[in-house]
């Protein structure tokens, strides 16, 4: 089976500083990795995935992830944070099981203060 | 740019109800895949679909059904409405390969049931 977690439910920088958000998987076999931005009142809009290759990942927006197997993680980062990153990001891992798929950690509220 | 429209962003339903949400891709996908939003919970899969006429249950497929007779259109159905059902839908389409695929979700529903 499969697991994501995301282990800060709200995650609050300052505008100017460098956000993190953290994510940790478990899955059997190559780890497929992916993150998702969701806006007030919006769909979720896809930033960034690992599939292979380099570890370090750049996606829409500035965000940038790297994809650690030694400590299984996936943390989302972006150097400079900007008010309107403000919004709810979800971390996200392929299912082991063969279905084509994937599964959803239970997301992070990322609050960038002006 | 891909694009998925579900038909109402927002209806209020009452307990018992049978209730349909649809969905439709304009980008050829064969995957479509039905998901619940809840605070706390992230996104769960409730069903899915890799081609016209087929289906799979997902996470949460208790009190849902499904129906894919065109390949753009992916259509959620609540036989019996219930107060536990209200939250937001959110309906997603992707093309192989497998695994791989950037799931595009639509805007999302936001169901009430009283």
């Amino acid at each position: 089976a499969q697991s994501v977690a995301q282990p800060e439910d709200q995650v609050n920088v300052a505008e100017g500083n460098p956000l993190t958000v953290k994510c940790t998987y478990s899955v059997s076999g190559n780890p497929y990795l992916f993150w998702y931005v969701q806006y007030p009142n919006r769909g979720l809009q896809f930033l960034l995935k690992y599939i292979t290759g380099d570890n370090l990942v750049k996606g829409s927006y500035g965000f940038e992830a790297e994809f650690n197997k030694s400590q299984t993680s996936f943390h989302l980062k972006k150097p400079s944070a900007l008010v309107s990153d403000s919004a709810l990001y979800f971390c996200a891992v392929r299912r082991s099981t063969g279905a084509n798929n994937l599964f959803f950690g239970t997301g992070t509220r990322l609050t960038v203060i002006p | 740019d891909v694009k998925v429209t579900q038909s109402s962003r927002y209806l209020v339903k009452r307990t018992g109800e049978k209730v349909f949400l649809e969905c439709v891709q304009d980008m050829d996908h064969e995957n479509m895949f039905w998901y619940r939003q809840d605070p706390g919970l992230g996104l769960r899969l409730i069903y899915f679909s890799y081609d016209v006429k087929m289906k799979e249950k997902g996470d949460i497929p208790e009190g849902y059904s499904v129906s894919r007779e065109k390949k753009e259109r992916f259509s959620l159905i609540l036989e019996s409405a219930s107060t536990n059902q209200t939250s937001m839908y959110l309906c997603a389409s992707s093309s192989p390969p497998a695994g791989r695929e950037t799931q595009y979700f639509g805007p999302g529903t936001r169901l009430l049931v009283l």
